[in-house]
């Protein structure tokens, strides 16, 4: 079983590049969720999806776009990457309900030169 | 603002030791609250959730329990291995109504080194 799984897991990017991480979710999760993980600054959420065709802001979203085309899939778009954006990024599903445990995929690095 | 917090940091141990992890939220109105397991340079993997109506939960050698009133729950971690070596994250949804969306606050993690 895929799981959640990320691409690309490697990129490095100049200063006003733009690029996109792609997430696809093969458990049918209504929820999905991308964080950045920082040293020092633990995970800190960019923006969610609570069903297809529905995104909104999490806690640091700014020079971040997201798409939710369809349920299994999850895009994180930067339009203009900054050094700032230099991070770890994971992106994570689950199903609703109390019960629901957050599966996350392996993480893409991003480097912005 | 719900805040998690993680104590200790770091913590070393010999192989074999029981090693209590802890974690504290300053709202007690969760939905629920998962630990995670993150190994260098991977992703984070699920090790136990505990629902809100749950006191504790139990996986093989790992039993986590929650106390909502005081604000913490614990991972006791039976007869540590160098294989148990990682951070460990705990999180918890915050409960807002309906609104919270499943929206994990993270502590900052302990980074567990068992040595043998």
């Amino acid at each position: 079983n895929a799981g959640v799984t990320q691409t690309p897991k490697f990129r490095v990017l100049k200063t006003g590049q733009s690029m996109t991480l792609l997430c696809a979710q093969d458990m049918n999760h209504e929820y999905m969720y991308w964080y950045r993980q920082d040293p020092g600054m633990g995970l800190r959420l960019i923006h969610y999806s609570v069903g297809e065709g529905t995104t909104a802001k999490g806690e640091v979203p700014d020079g971040y776009n997201v798409s939710r085309l369809k349920k299994q899939n999850f895009l994180l778009g930067l339009e203009s990457a900054a050094p700032s954006q230099t991070s770890v990024y994971f992106c994570a599903s689950r199903r609703t309900g109390t019960a629901g445990e957050l599966f996350f995929g392996e993480g893409s690095r991003l480097t912005v030169l | 603002k719900q805040e998690v917090t993680q104590i200790p940091a770091a913590l070393s141990v010999p192989e074999g030791e029981n090693l209590v992890l802890n974690c504290s939220f300053t709202d007690s109105a969760i939905y629920n609250l998962q630990w995670f397991r993150q190994d260098p340079g991977k992703g984070l993997t699920s090790l136990l959730l505990i629902q809100s109506s749950q006191r504790e939960q139990t996986s093989g050698r790992l039993n986590a329990s929650l106390d909502k009133s005081s604000g913490r729950s614990t991972l006791y971690i039976a007869a540590s291995q160098p294989g148990d070596s990682a951070t460990y994250l705990c999180a918890v949804i915050p409960n807002a109504g309906g609104t919270s969306y499943g929206k994990l606050t993270f502590g900052q993690g302990t980074i567990l080194t068992v040595h043998p």
